[in-house]
């Protein structure tokens, strides 16, 4: 069974400052993907990571995953408001019944002046 | 423009009436899946369908039925077995079993 944990679950920073949201999961996997939800929306995708050493950077948001480590990092630079919103990390699980994508719990972001 | 509709936005009904959500996709994609989301918490994975005229059951598949007889359309009933209905229902498709989803808009369902 693939077991995927996001930490921290809940995160309160200031306006500058950085911050890393980590998601581990238990069992290989050769790609994770990262989306952002809005309150009261839906899911949209962030980020793609298909191999080990994988980064992607949009902006403020970087992530990178490390196969070897089962670790995928999404990092913050410099917080702005606009970034408050919870993120899901998804790790493919390639067997059983538990479907395909399973999901971390999500990480609530709040960025503060 | 390709994409994931839902439909109804919002659904509310009496208790103990079954209620049928709206899943369509024209992303020409072959799974399609059904989430339940309450507030505060993660997704959790109702039932989906790898390919049209089967599907799976999910973590939380009692009280809901599914039918694929399109590749477009995945719809959920929530019936009157389920016994806590009330919460925010996201379709979501992708193109194989691995790859990323996409999601809709979401049908948030109030049950009184």
């Amino acid at each position: 069974e693939l077991k995927v944990e996001q930490n921290p679950l809940f995160l309160s920073m200031q306006e500058g400052k950085n911050y890393t949201i980590y998601c581990n999961y238990s069992t290989t996997s050769d790609r994770l993907y990262w989306y952002r939800q809005d309150p009261g929306k839906s899911l949209e995708s962030l980020f793609v990571l298909l191999s080990n050493g994988a980064v992607k950077q949009e902006g403020r948001l970087m992530a990178s995953l490390d196969t070897k480590a089962r670790l995928s990092t999404l990092h913050i630079t410099a917080a702005v408001h606009d970034l408050s919103a919870t993120y899901f990390c998804a790790v493919p699980y390639y067997g059983g019944s538990q479907g395909n994508l399973i999901f971390g719990k999500g990480t609530k972001l709040s960025v503060k002046p | 423009d390709g994409g994931i509709t839902q439909s109804p936005k919002y659904l509310f009904r009496k208790e103990g009436q079954n209620v049928t959500l709206s899943c369509e996709q024209n992303l020409n994609h072959d799974a399609m899946y059904w989430y339940r989301q309450d507030p505060g918490q993660g997704l959790r994975l109702i039932y989906y369908s790898q390919i049209v005229n089967d599907f799976q059951k999910g973590d939380i598949a009692e009280g809901y039925s599914v039918s694929r007889e399109k590749k477009e359309s995945f719809p959920l009933t929530v019936t009157s077995a389920q016994k806590n209905p009330t919460a925010f229902y996201l379709c979501a498709s992708s193109i194989g079993t691995t790859s990323e989803q996409y999601f809709g808009p979401g049908t948030r369902l109030t049950v009184t």
